[in-house]
């Protein structure tokens, strides 16, 4: 079993549509990050959490650290938010460990 | 300019022969990492480096050395190279502040086919 588990696996949505990804994970952590690989291959880190929410532009990311979840919710969806998004947790014994990703298309 | 960068971004060579893949950071960060990306898009860490000194070194063939010059720098080599190497290769850095790693900047990958 991965330590860090996302749903879903592949997500379609239309356009303007309000998405929502989840991660959650099994092991003590110190940050959270949520990551966006683009078509081409190039990785963009979205967000880094220890705690709470976060908000850029249309993406807020927030983590219930009790729960042990974080979820990655993009408002008023655009094409160009096609790519897959990964969720990796940095644990507090300084392990990396990565989700198998979500891949998102947004359909005009 | 170019935040993290490697070379080469591609790389296609035989079985058997040593490669190095180069990162270099203009970032000023003191912590570099190497993960591997396989052919299902998983992403796992190789490597991580903090001040040219090896801080994270996961289960990885000993064919895989990492080489830190000095902070800006990372290189990856590996020696003996065999098919299940083949895989896209992600540099990434970033700052240790307050005992706290931040956020990584991830470099554009390197693309290995082992022939």
């Amino acid at each position: 079993k991965n330590e860090v588990e996302q749903s879903p696996q592949n997500l379609t949505a239309q356009e303007g549509e309000f998405i929502t990804i989840n991660c959650s994970y099994s092991v003590g952590i110190s940050a959270l990050h949520w990551l966006q690989q683009h078509p081409g291959g190039g990785i963009v880190s979205l967000f880094m959490l220890s705690s709470g929410k976060k908000k850029h532009g249309r993406l807020i990311a927030t983590i219930n650290i009790q729960e042990k979840h974080s979820s990655l919710h993009i408002t008023a969806s655009h094409p160009r938010d096609s790519a897959v998004y990964i969720c990796a947790v940095r644990s507090t014994g300084n392990q990396f460990y990565f989700g198998t990703g979500t891949s998102l298309t947004v359909i005009p | 300019d170019t935040a993290v960068s490697q070379t080469p971004k591609y790389l296609v060579t035989q079985m058997g022969n040593d490669k190095s893949i180069k990162c270099e950071q203009n970032l000023g960060h003191d912590t570099m990492y190497w993960y591997k990306q396989d052919s299902k898009k998983f992403l796992k860490i190789m490597f991580s480096y903090n001040n040219k000194e090896l801080i994270i070194n996961e289960t990885v063939p000993n064919r895989f050395s990492p080489k830190s010059p000095d902070k800006a720098h990372l290189n990856l080599h590996i020696n003996s190279l065999e098919l299940g190497d083949s895989a896209v290769y992600f540099c990434a850095s970033s700052f240790l502040a307050g005992g706290y790693y931040n956020e990584q900047f991830f470099g554009p990958g390197t693309r290995l086919t082992v022939l």
